[in-house]
């Protein structure tokens, strides 16, 4: 059964002291990885699409990177906009095109 | 392009009562999603459609649950004979058609049933 495991589920940092969420997952046969943002009560917000191992994106203060096994979000020199719950989701070969998502990592950056 | 929709934003009802909730999705957009979320976890797919075609329904739709897109465009949900463990977070996405084409969220609905 294809399993998102997401860590740490909390994370406080200070503003501009960077670090990363992990996102572990099995699969049978990855269709696509995705990164989603949720701020509270709100739908998830689209970031990135990872498909296969190696391959890296970039969009501002945050990178994407993915293995095999899992998936880093790096975030540089946060901000308080920062703050929100990340969301990972794996997409299999053969169940659709159905999002199975992880619990999400809820980050605060303070000032 | 203004977005997937959602309505009503919040809906409160008692539990036995019917509720039906809508999403409009992005307008060139053929697949729409149907997902729950409850508190502390991430969204939970329950059914897609390809156009007016239902193609997958997770076990968590049960048979209260029951979704259409009649001509393609938006989809309604409805949840019959509602329980307190239907109070959720009820979320729609839309994506175009080729396999790994992105899933864009709506605002969400979200449901409490006294």
């Amino acid at each position: 059964e294809d399993q998102v495991t997401q860590s740490p589920e909390a994370l406080r940092l200070q503003e501009g002291e960077s670090s990363s969420l992990n996102c572990s997952y099995t699969v049978s046969g990855l269709r696509g990885l995705f990164w989603y943002r949720q701020d509270p009560g709100k739908g998830p917000e689209f970031l990135f699409t990872l498909y296969s191992a190696g391959e890296e994106k970039e969009k501002e203060r945050l990178k994407a990177t993915l293995t095999k096994k899992e998936s880093f979000l790096h975030i540089t020199a946060p901000k308080p906009e920062d703050s929100a719950t990340y969301l990972c989701a794996v997409q299999a070969r053969n169940s659709g095109y159905a999002l199975n998502f992880g619990k999400g990592t809820s980050l605060l950056v303070t000032p | 392009d203004t977005g997937v929709s959602q309505n009503p934003r919040h809906k409160i009802t008692k539990r036995g009562q019917n509720v039906t909730f809508r999403c409009d999705p992005i307008s060139e957009h053929n697949r729409l999603y149907w997902y729950r979320q409850t508190l502390g976890q991430g969204p939970e797919f329950l059914t897609y459609f390809q156009n007016e075609a239902q193609l997958e329904k997770s076990r968590l739709l049960s048979d209260r649950f029951s979704a259409e897109r009649p001509k393609g465009s938006f989809s309604t949900l409805e949840i019959q004979r509602t329980e307190q463990g239907d109070s959720a977070m009820y979320l729609c996405a839309s994506s175009g058609l080729q396999p790994r084409k992105t899933q864009y969220f709506g605002p969400g609905t979200r449901l409490l049933v006294l």
